[in-house]
């Protein structure tokens, strides 16, 4: 168990809906990140969070967004939902905004039909 | 932007036997963090091992062991007395010391063959 913890699970959804996913890092830790894996890809970097600001962004459409909380869970906002969006969304935390190792989230598998 | 590659899609070992999977990376950086992730197939991604780049000595954490060469810019697992466990993908990433993002090769899925 890595400490981060995602939710839910698993989310089955519709086209053009929207949803919210939710991340809780580690104890301690200031940095989120967000990234996408679909079925047999790599992981695609989506973007960042260190202590409520947003710090790096990577291929994020502009149909998702995210923040972070003063309690420093994290929120990643999917809307107008595509087929192509269904994938694996993984939250990452790490100690610091600089700190060297992240650690994984359990995933969210999302399923947009 | 920093790139991972990692050439070898597939591999497969037989069961106590050694495996080593490659990973190579692009930076004009000369400080910067290695890791190797493991993702079985519950898809959890696990911390197998980290390098710093400043340090020469590679690191080792029980039955992983890397080889990094810095100059060659290659930073290769090494898994001994492979178990039924190690089977899973295994992603190479990269991240600089100065910068926030990670970046991770394409994964080399592992087989481990009784």
């Amino acid at each position: 168990d890595s400490g981060v913890t995602q939710t839910p699970k698993h989310l089955i959804t519709a086209t053009g809906q929207r949803v919210t996913l939710r991340c809780s890092p580690r104890s301690g830790d200031l940095s989120v990140y967000w990234y996408q894996q679909s079925l047999d890809q790599g992981l695609q970097f989506l973007i960042q969070y260190y202590n409520g600001e947003e710090r790096a962004k990577g291929n994020i459409l502009e149909r998702f967004s995210a923040q972070q909380f003063p309690d420093l869970h994290s929120e990643l906002n999917l809307s107008s939902l595509e087929l192509g969006d269904s994938a694996l969304y993984f939250c990452a935390s790490s100690g610091g905004q600089y700190q060297e190792t992240q650690y994984f989230g359990p995933g969210t598998r999302l399923l947009v039909l | 932007a920093q790139t991972v590659t990692q050439s070898q899609p597939e591999m497969s070992v037989q069961e106590a036997e050694t495996v080593t999977l490659s990973c190579t990376y692009d930076t004009s950086e000369s400080d910067y963090y290695l890791f190797w992730y493991k993702q079985p197939p519950s898809r959890q991604m696990i911390l197998v091992i980290r390098q710093e780049a400043y340090k020469q000595q590679n690191a080792t954490e029980n039955r992983f062991s890397v080889n990094f060469q810095k100059a060659a810019k290659s930073f290769s697992l090494k898994i001994s007395d492979s178990q039924l466990g190690d089977a899973a993908m295994y992603f190479c990433a990269y991240r600089s010391k100065a910068g926030n993002q990670f970046y991770f090769g394409t994964g080399t899925s592992l087989t481990v063959i009784p």
